[in-house]
């Protein structure tokens, strides 16, 4: 099993829709998780940090399954501007905060 | 204020040569990190820095990576003997400290093309 794994996508949505993106990892210890947000050809930017069960900021909620060790990222009511690269990211436990990140998920949103 | 900012945007060079890519992080972060990513390809963890001190090296690619961070603040990656399956995206990180899981803040990216 990859340390990291997501599904590339492209999810292709109309605006307004709810999408939910999984992503699951091989490091049963890992404790705290995070979605990265990518733009073409622009950096990584953080999105939101998944500490216990769950996290919710305005639209989007990311959701924690420590039993089946995966992470998901659901966003409500998809605006245009949310077309970018989602990207799951996993410490991995070696003493300092080395990321792992998954391949991404691109999501193309359409009117 | 100042994000971190990479340097050159993009850098084409002949296979064989060296080349130099440099970092400037935020000022007052103590960690530093150096990702690649190629093309469809996730990022790749390469090296980090607590300081200008980097223990961990056995991310680098090969012996033809090094890098350097001096005075704390700016760090160089350096690629001797550049060859074609090191065209990439070097991106650049840096955060508050090492020892708590802060946010990472990326560069714009160096853009390597080796031809």
């Amino acid at each position: 099993r990859k340390e990291v794994e997501q599904d590339p996508g492209p999810f292709n949505v109309p605006e307004g829709a709810t999408v939910a993106f999984n992503c699951t990892y091989s490091n049963s210890a890992s404790q705290s998780f995070f979605w990265y947000r990518q733009d073409c050809r622009k950096e990584p930017k953080l999105l939101m940090s998944v500490y216990s069960s769950g996290n919710e900021d305005g639209r989007f909620t990311a959701q924690l399954n420590r039993a089946s060790q995966y992470i998901s990222l659901l966003i409500r009511d998809s605006k245009l501007s949310d077309s970018a690269t989602y990207l799951c990211v996993v410490p991995r436990n070696t003493g300092f905060q080395k990321l792992v990140f998954g391949t991404g998920t691109r999501l193309l949103v359409s009117p | 204020g100042a994000g971190v900012s990479q340097s050159p945007s993009n850098k084409v060079t002949e296979k064989g040569k060296d080349v130099e890519l440099r970092c400037d992080p935020i000022s007052g972060h103590t960690a530093l990190y150096w990702y690649r990513q190629s093309l469809g390809q996730g990022l790749e963890f390469l090296i980090y820095f607590q300081g200008n001190s980097a223990p961990d090296k056995s991310g680098l690619p090969s012996d033809r990576f090094s890098a350097e961070r001096t005075g704390g603040s700016v760090s160089t990656l350096t690629i001797q003997r550049t060859q074609q399956e090191d065209s990439a995206v070097y991106l650049c990180a840096s955060s508050l400290e090492l020892v708590t899981l802060d946010e990472q803040y990326f560069g714009p990216g160096t853009r390597l093309t080796v031809t």
